[in-house]
């Protein structure tokens, strides 16, 4: 039943490492998500997607880029990650009408370390 | 513009309590609004939504929330909580207007359950 299916749980990275997050869905959703998760800091957006190969600066963009090249998977990269990286990591993904009434479907998130 | 205000970051109830979370937003015309949950290390999960019609929605867990357009609130309740319960809880309004659909996300209410 499993619907956004990010890579990786847990990942532990070296600074200036290049890291890439996967996210996968089944659901054919036209949106796709990246979010970062921080105590006190709350969802903070980093990129979006509205269709393949299409992509979109959200609130946080410096230090990450994605990629989209097939509907199901979104990608994204940290081209070389450095210690204020580390966080949880969440993707979603997004019907267009009808189903923007179902909400975002969430990944379980990927708790990245960069030490 | 368009936002999301949760004025309650942690909450501290008894079990067998009684629960409200608070959820007031800026939009300009009727939102589909919904509410999340995290449990710790988690993704978010869709607790209710709302869209149209009846008010009052039930969701999954037995919670329900009450939309109510004169003061521009989205309250999720639950009559007796369960430690269960203790998360994160994120309430959110979209879709975002200007063209590409996303939601905006409160900063979260963190619940402690009491035994």
């Amino acid at each position: 039943d499993v619907k956004v299916t990010q890579s990786s749980r847990y990942l532990v990275k070296r600074t200036g490492e290049k890291v890439f997050l996967e996210c996968v869905q089944d659901m054919d959703h036209e949106n796709m998500f990246w979010y970062r998760q921080d105590p006190g800091l709350g969802l903070r957006l980093i990129y979006f997607s509205y269709d393949v190969k299409m992509k979109e600066k959200g609130d946080i963009p410096e230090g990450y880029s994605v990629s989209r090249e097939k509907k199901e998977r979104f990608s994204l990269i940290l081209e070389s990650a450095s210690t204020n990286q580390t966080s949880m990591y969440l993707c979603a993904s997004w019907g267009r009408a009808p189903r923007v009434k179902d909400g975002y479907t969430f990944g379980s998130g990927t708790r990245l370390t960069v030490v | 513009a368009q936002s999301v205000t949760q004025p309650d970051i942690h909450i501290t109830v008894s079990e067998g309590a009684s629960l409200e979370l608070r959820c007031n937003y800026s939009y300009g015309a009727t939102p589909y609004l919904f509410w999340y949950v995290q449990s710790p290390g988690q993704g978010l999960q869709l607790l209710l939504k709302y869209f149209s019609g009846d008010t009052l929605v039930q969701g999954i867990k037995g919670f329900e929330a009450e939309f109510k357009r004169s003061q521009s609130s989205f309250n999720l309740r639950k009559p007796s909580v369960h430690w269960s319960d203790a998360a994160e809880y994120f309430c959110a309004v979209g879709p975002v207007s200007g063209g590409y659909n996303k939601l905006i996300f409160g900063a979260g209410t963190r619940l402690a359950v009491h035994p």
